[in-house]
């Protein structure tokens, strides 16, 4: 059982590339999250999603689209990087609503933009 | 802006002694859960403490949660150098659809 995999781990783009981060979960969850994490801070949320077909925004989307076409994938997008998107990110997933489910972390991926 | 704030940012103890670490927040929740952070890795899990609870306890950690003061605590017993790491707070909103994190604490345990 791999639990959330995120790829790739380490990753450094120039500024206007575009560039996707992936993440599966083996575990069929229904909730799927992305992150971020700047130095010496907590998390953000940028999106999530509840189920296969359904999106939200988080607290800080700009820059970032998301899509959730199937339950196991919910890849991040960054169409024009910017340096202020460097960062750490994590994806997380849960069975189900967080009221009554535990979240679950990949390891995270890295991002400079240079 | 996040959720919830902690205190102290930074806490520096030996081994075997006791660590305290507050978070506050600022919204209604549902539930608020502990998270601990090694460096460079991801978050794993510690506990969830429930609205209508106000203590609860797993192995060696104790949280706390006082609703009417938008405030928890997590306290560490017999602390080991092993429990070096961040140590977030996160709390769950009522409609069960996001968690929002607190800006951490960084604990060091000396040998």
């Amino acid at each position: 059982n791999a639990g959330v995999t995120q790829t790739p781990k380490f990753q450094v783009l120039k500024t206007g590339q575009s560039m996707t981060l992936q993440c599966a979960q083996d575990m069929n969850h229904e909730y799927m999250s992305w992150y971020r994490q700047d130095p010496g801070m907590g998390l953000r949320l940028i999106h999530y999603s509840v189920g296969a077909g359904i999106t939200d925004q988080g607290e800080v989307p700009n820059g970032y689209n998301v899509s959730r076409s199937t339950t196991e994938d919910f890849p991040l997008r960054l169409l024009s990087a910017a340096p202020s998107q460097t960062s750490v990110y994590f994806c997380a997933s849960s069975a189900g609503p967080l009221s009554g489910n535990t979240i679950y972390f990949g390891e995270g991926s890295w991002l400079t933009v240079v | 802006s996040q959720q919830g704030e902690e205190d102290p940012q930074a806490l520096s103890i030996q081994e075997g002694e006791n660590a305290t670490m507050n978070c506050s927040y600022k919204t209604s929740i549902n539930n608020l859960q502990w998270y601990r952070q090694n460096s460079g890795r991801g978050l794993v899990h510690l506990i969830l403490i429930r609205s209508n609870e106000r203590e609860k306890h797993s192995g060696r950690l104790r949280v706390t949660l006082d609703t009417s003061k938008k405030s928890s605590s997590l306290l560490i017993t017999a602390s080991r150098a092993a429990d070096t790491a961040s140590y977030f707070c996160a709390t769950v909103n009522n409609a069960g659809n996001m968690l929002t994190f607190g800006g951490g604490t960084r604990l060091m345990v000396k040998p």
